[in-house]
């Protein structure tokens, strides 16, 4: 079936300007993630939706840095006055979650974001 | 704070070497872990995790919680299995903790 899938695959942007990201997940996911690799920092995790439940955004390094779920399915990334710093590969991962105890998870493609 | 580390950026063995890529972790629960690995121009994928006790293309990590560690080892490297390997922790909240990630190189 198909695995998560992450739009735009490339953006470049001008420092200052917002930029939105996209994943969906695989279909029956509950549980959603949003990690972003970066040559300085590696691979860190920044928000988690499950099901209903509030998302931990503990991650999120700054108020610039947002995320929603739309109908528990589609998930957007939004950062405001993007910064040269923001520069990086933002993944989305999905999981069943919920009940049934599979943590796997399963990761999009990623979006490489260049901050001009 | 729950880390994982990963000691070695790079790792290059010729083919049919024993491939070790060492994995040290802190948890104050009881841990899960998982190796993803990322071969070029792919996404990042999970190669095994501990509970299921696994063999992936030859590929085997046993938990020892008396050394925190979770090595990943292969007796016979294959040029195939050139990639970025990834340990992770998953931790409370189902967050995942990853390593800084080792880079192996097999040499024909």
């Amino acid at each position: 079936g198909a695995g998560v899938s992450q739009s735009p695959s490339n953006k470049v942007t001008e420092k200052g300007k917002d930029v939105e990201l996209r994943c969906d997940p695989i279909s029956g996911h509950t549980a959603l993630y949003w990690y972003r690799q970066s040559l300085g920092q590696g691979l860190e995790f920044l928000i988690y939706f499950q099901g209903n439940s509030a998302p931990d955004k503990s991650g999120l390094p700054s108020d610039r840095f947002s995320a929603e779920r739309t109908g528990g399915s589609v998930s957007t990334l939004t950062i405001q006055r993007t910064q040269q710093e923001d520069s990086a590969v933002y993944l989305c991962a999905s999981s069943p979650g919920g009940a049934s105890g599979e943590e796997t998870q399963y990761f999009g493609p990623g979006t490489r974001l260049l901050v001009l | 704070a729950q880390r994982v580390t990963q000691p070695e950026k790079l790792l290059s063995v010729f083919k049919g070497a024993p491939v070790e890529l060492k994995c040290n972790y802190s948890y104050s629960g009881s841990p899960e872990l998982f190796w993803y690995v990322q071969y070029s121009r792919q996404r990042l994928q999970l190669l095994l995790r501990h509970i299921s006790r696994e063999s992936i293309k030859g590929f085997t990590a046993d938990l020892n919680k008396g050394e925190t560690s979770f090595h990943l080892k292969k007796p016979f490297a294959q040029e195939e299995d050139s990639a970025m390997y990834y340990c992770a922790l998953l931790e409370y909240g189902n967050k995942l903790v990853f390593g800084a990630g080792t880079i192996l190189r097999v040499k024909s």
